[in-house]
């Protein structure tokens, strides 16, 4: 069965601090996509990045970067110089494609970025 | 261009009542997903739409809770005869689908606000 996990219930570093947030995966299927969204207070989700199975390139977009390893079944998420606007709950998700492309989410890590 | 747009954004009703959930997906997006949020549990499927298929109803938690689509657009979620524990975010989503061959939907699901919904 599919699964996620994001073993970091809570994080909190001061602003300008790096901070990686891990999220481990479980899955039976060679095809899937791994998602990373973003939770402000405001409690919209908004999406962050998108990848499938076949495509391990890490990819850096401004102060965020994604390192995907499918030896580890890991897709973690760093964020550089972190910002008082980084403050969220971020949640990684997994969706395969024979069932249907829902979403299976983790539990998500709420990032606390003090100034 | 326009998000998913949902309403409405809260909602207090007393146990026992039926409520109406509405979302409106992105223009041009064919997939349609129900997701709940709660403390206890977390962020869980409940139902999906693609285009003119029947909707997988594998996440609905009882026979209370149901959804419609109508002409492919607005979705319409419904729980009836609520009851405490159906207190939550319940957040709409959409993509572009479908996927290859005009299987399930494999693009980015785009989320509207939430409606948040408390059961007295």
């Amino acid at each position: 069965a599919q699964k996620v996990t994001q073993a970091q219930t809570e994080i909190s570093v001061v602003e300008k601090e790096d901070v990686t947030l891990d999220c481990v995966y479980e899955t039976r299927d060679t095809t899937y996509y791994l998602f990373w969204y973003k939770q402000p207070p405001s409690g919209e989700l908004v999406f962050l990045i998108r990848r499938n199975s076949f495509d391990e390139q890490n990819e850096i977009s401004g102060r965020y970067s994604w390192n995907f390893q499918k030896s580890t079944s890991s897709f973690n998420f760093t964020i550089t110089a972190s910002q008082v606007v980084d403050s969220a709950v971020y949640f990684c998700a997994l969706s395969e494609p024979p069932l249907g492309g829902k979403l299976t989410f983790g539990q998500g890590t709420i990032l606390t970025v003090h100034p | 261009g326009a998000g998913v747009s949902q309403s409405p954004s809260n909602k207090v009703t007393e146990k026992g009542k039926d409520v109406e959930l509405r979302c409106d997906p992105i223009s041009g997006h064919t997939a349609l997903y129900w997701y709940r949020q709660s403390l206890g549990q977390g962020l869980e499927f409940l139902i999906y739409f693609q285009g003119n298929s029947a909707p997988d109803k594998s996440g609905l938690p009882s026979d209370r809770f149901s959804a419609e689509r109508t002409g492919g657009s607005v979705s319409t979620l419904t729980i009836q005869r609520t009851q405490q524990e159906d207190s939550a975010v319940y957040l709409c989503a959409s993509s572009l689908g479908p996927g290859l061959a005009g299987g399930p939907s494999t693009d980015t699901q785009y989320f509207g606000p939430g409606t948040r919904l408390t059961v007295l």
